[in-house]
């Protein structure tokens, strides 16, 4: 099976304009999980989407959003970027989400705020 | 909330020796899970073991072993044999039922010495 892919890799963004982020779980996993990380801060949970519903949110603000559709590919939006949304992001997927599920990982985003 | 706490930033070791990795996580929570995840150069992580906390044997992964002391609260990782492959930033992580999300701790990052 073809892992967890994210589009694109690299992205150069400059404060106040938004960003989208792509990525596809593995064929079958319906849960997708988005983290941030930064060297500051390590990995932070976002959200997570499960069947087109988001299930759970991390501490982020309103300016970060997500979605999922029907094929359980999922996006991930930041609106209004600051320079410390600078990070790699990472997205997750697992069958279910089911507890203590394996997480499988993509190779991130890194974004870098200009 | 769940915290993780990685007290070393940095280790070494030389290759073909044994290193263990630290981790300690505060938790009221009596069922729940712990990973331990490796994030390479290339940045794709992958998860190294997991243990249930209703098990009391510690988990075992070819070279990777885990020490679990649930009345500690502690979760360290022993890599036997190191190899350079083995050449990552190491996170660990928990997870429960209450919050049903992923909590890193800040990672720390293996060096192995030929």
């Amino acid at each position: 099976k073809a892992g967890v892919t994210q589009t694109p890799r690299y992205l150069i963004k400059t404060r106040g304009q938004q960003v989208t982020l792509s990525c596809s779980p593995i064929s079958g996993h319906r849960s997708v999980s988005w983290y941030q990380q930064t060297p500051g801060q390590g990995l932070q949970f976002l959200f997570e989407y499960f069947s087109e519903t988001q299930r759970n949110k991390g501490n982020f603000p309103g300016r970060f959003s997500g979605r999922q559709f029907s094929n359980s590919r999922s996006e991930m939006n930041v609106s209004t970027l600051e320079l410390g949304d600078s990070a790699l992001y990472l997205c997750a997927s697992n069958p279910t989400g089911g507890p203590g599920e394996t997480q499988y990982f993509g190779p991130g985003t890194r974004l870098l705020v200009l | 909330a769940q915290t993780v706490t990685q007290s070393q930033p940095e280790m070494s070791v030389q290759e073909a020796e044994t290193v263990t990795l630290s981790c300690t996580y505060d938790t009221s929570e009596s069922d729940y899970y712990l990973f331990w995840y490796k994030q390479p150069p290339s940045r794709q992580m992958i998860l190294v073991i997991r243990q249930e906390a209703y098990k009391q044997q510690n988990a075992t992964e070819n070279r990777f072993s885990v020490n679990f002391q649930k009345a500690a609260k502690s979760f360290s990782l022993k890599i036997s044999d190191s190899q350079l492959g083995d050449a990552a930033m190491y996170f660990c992580a928990y997870f429960n039922f209450g919050n049903e999300k992923l909590t890193f701790g800040t990672g720390t990052r293996l060096t192995i010495i030929p």
